[in-house]
C-alpha cells in the first residue's frame, strides 16, 4: 500500500450506468489527481483539486465529474460512458510544494 | 501536445547488464523530471528524480543524467535484476508540483 487507496480496483459497466471511483489518502497531502491510463499513451491528467479546489480540466468530457469533499477524498462520478473510456483510471496525490506524487494502485474500468 | 515522450515502447536486457531507458521533452521550462515505476495491477511509484540544477543524480543501481541543451534525460540502471522488469515512466513538471507530465512508458524486460 502507498498510502492513497483506490476502490473499486476493477469495474465493469454499461454505457448507460452510473457509477464511482474512489480515492483516499491520509498522508496530509494537499492536491489530489485523477488521471487516465491508455494503453501505449502517456498517462492524462484529467483533474487536479489543490486545496480542496478544481484547479485544472484538461478538456475532459462530461461524462466525468470529479468530486473532492475534503483533503482527504476524491471521486470521480461517471455516467453514459463510452467503450473508449475503458482505461486504468489512477488516482494519486501530493504536497502542492512538494517532490513527485503518491499513486494508487488504480482502477480498471471496462465499459461495455 | 505530447511534452514528454519516451520513444522506445520496450527494452530488453540480460541480467547484470545495464539498462538504458531513454525520455525526450519539449517544454525548456520543465525543471523537475522524474522517473517512475509500475508494476502490473500497481499504480505508478516514484522511483528517482532530479532538478534542472544538476546534471546528474545517483541512486544505488539507478542514475538519471539530464542534459538541458538537448532536452533529454536518461535512466540507468546497474546491474540490471530480474525484479526491475517493469513499466518505467518519465515525467517532468514546471516549478509548480500541480502538472506534472508523463511519457507513454517503456517496458523494461530483464531476462535470468
Amino acid at each position: 500500500e502507498t498510502g492513497v487507496t483506490q476502490t473499486p480496483r476493477h469495474l465493469v459497466m454499461g454505457m448507460t450506468n452510473k457509477k464511482s471511483l474512489k480515492c483516499e489518502q491520509h498522508l496530509g497531502h494537499n492536491a489530489m489527481y485523477w488521471y487516465k491510463q491508455s494503453a501505449k499513451k502517456p498517462l492524462e491528467l484529467m483533474f487536479v483539486y489543490s486545496l480542496e479546489e478544481r484547479v485544472e480540466n484538461n478538456s475532459v468530457p462530461s461524462r466525468f465529474s470529479p468530486e473532492c469533499p475534503n483533503s482527504s477524498h476524491l471521486f470521480l462520478h461517471l455516467h453514459t460512458l463510452q467503450p473508449e473510456d475503458s482505461a486504468l483510471y489512477l488516482c494519486a496525490s501530493s504536497h502542492l510544494t512538494g517532490v513527485g506524487y503518491t499513486f494508487g494502485s488504480g482502477t480498471r474500468l471496462t465499459v461495455v | 501536445d505530447q511534452q514528454v515522450k519516451q520513444n522506445s515502447p520496450s527494452l530488453s536486457v540480460q541480467e547484470g547488464r545495464i539498462s538504458i531507458l531513454n525520455c525526450d521533452y519539449t517544454n525548456s521550462m520543465f525543471d523537475y523530471f522524474l522517473w517512475y515505476k509500475k508494476y502490473p495491477a500497481e499504480g505508478p511509484t516514484f522511483l528517482i528524480s532530479i532538478s534542472s540544477i544538476k546534471d546528474k543524480n545517483e541512486d544505488g543501481r539507478f542514475t538519471v543524467f539530464l542534459n538541458k541543451s538537448a532536452k533529454h534525460l536518461s535512466l540507468h540502471i546497474v546491474p540490471s535484476q530480474p525484479g526491475d522488469s517493469a513499466v518505467y515512466f518519465c515525467a517532468a513538471s514546471e516549478g509548480n508540483n500541480n502538472d506534472m507530465r508523463f511519457g507513454a512508458g517503456t517496458r523494461l524486460t530483464v531476462k535470468p
